[in-house]
């Protein structure tokens, strides 16, 4: 079992729907996630932080599982720039020094 | 401005050429990294750095040599390459390492090993 797992997608939206996803992850004991957003041929970045009460930041919703072991982004009135692959990152082995171990994203394209 | 730039944005080299990547960071962090993202795979992580000491090496081969003289600067050494080492070469910085705080990347190396 991978220790990050994306649904590689392509999720295709139209403008203003909703569209939701979901990360599972291998280890029982990580303690941060994040999403983070990766336009083609760019680099990731920081999209938001999950926490363990669920969070939201404007149009987007994150929650946390913990019993399930997965975490969740939700986009609503989802916008043309929106289109991105977005990438969950879990930080695995929070009793080393730790490493952020990222899934292989999740490709969103919202169309006209 | 993400804070992490990265030269080149653009690398061609021969299999036998020798070449290095620099990465440089204007946060303050304490820990850099080295991940190679190759096409349709997720990120994964080379290289990790805290207050300039090696603290993990992830099972990469030889022909990548990392250096960090001081926190704010991260250089990944190439030599005697592979075509399937072509890949994007992104830096990150984080906080720490213990991944609690989250990681800011550069724009990355698209290296390309003809």
């Amino acid at each position: 079992r991978k220790e990050v797992e994306q649904d590689p997608g392509p999720f295709n939206v139209p403008e203003g729907a909703t569209v939701a996803f979901n990360c599972t992850y291998s280890n029982s004991a990580s303690q941060s996630f994040f999403w983070y957003r990766q336009d083609c041929r760019k680099e990731p970045k920081l999209l938001m932080s999950v926490y363990s009460s669920g969070n939201e930041d404007g149009r987007f919703t994150a929650q946390l599982n913990r019993a399930s072991q997965y975490i969740s982004l939700l986009i609503r009135d989802s916008k043309l720039s929106d289109s991105a692959t977005y990438l969950c990152v879990v930080n695995i082995n929070p009793d080393s020094w730790g490493k952020l171990q990222f899934g292989a994203g999740t490709q969103v394209v919202v169309t006209p | 401005e993400t804070g992490v730039t990265q030269t080149p944005r653009h690398l061609v080299m021969g299999m036998t050429n020798k070449k290095s990547l620099k990465c440089e960071q204007h946060l303050g962090h304490n820990a850099m990294y080295w991940y190679k993202q190759s096409a349709k795979k997720p990120l994964e992580l080379m290289f990790v750095y805290n207050f300039k000491e090696q603290t993990e090496n992830n099972s990469v081969p030889s022909r990548f040599s990392p250096e960090c003289p001081n926190s704010s600067h991260l250089f990944l050494h190439l030599h005697t390459l592979q075509p399937e080492d072509s890949a994007l070469y992104l830096c990150a910085s984080s906080q720490d390492t213990g991944g609690v705080t989250e990681a800011f990347f550069g724009q990355g190396t698209r290296l390309t090993v003809v």
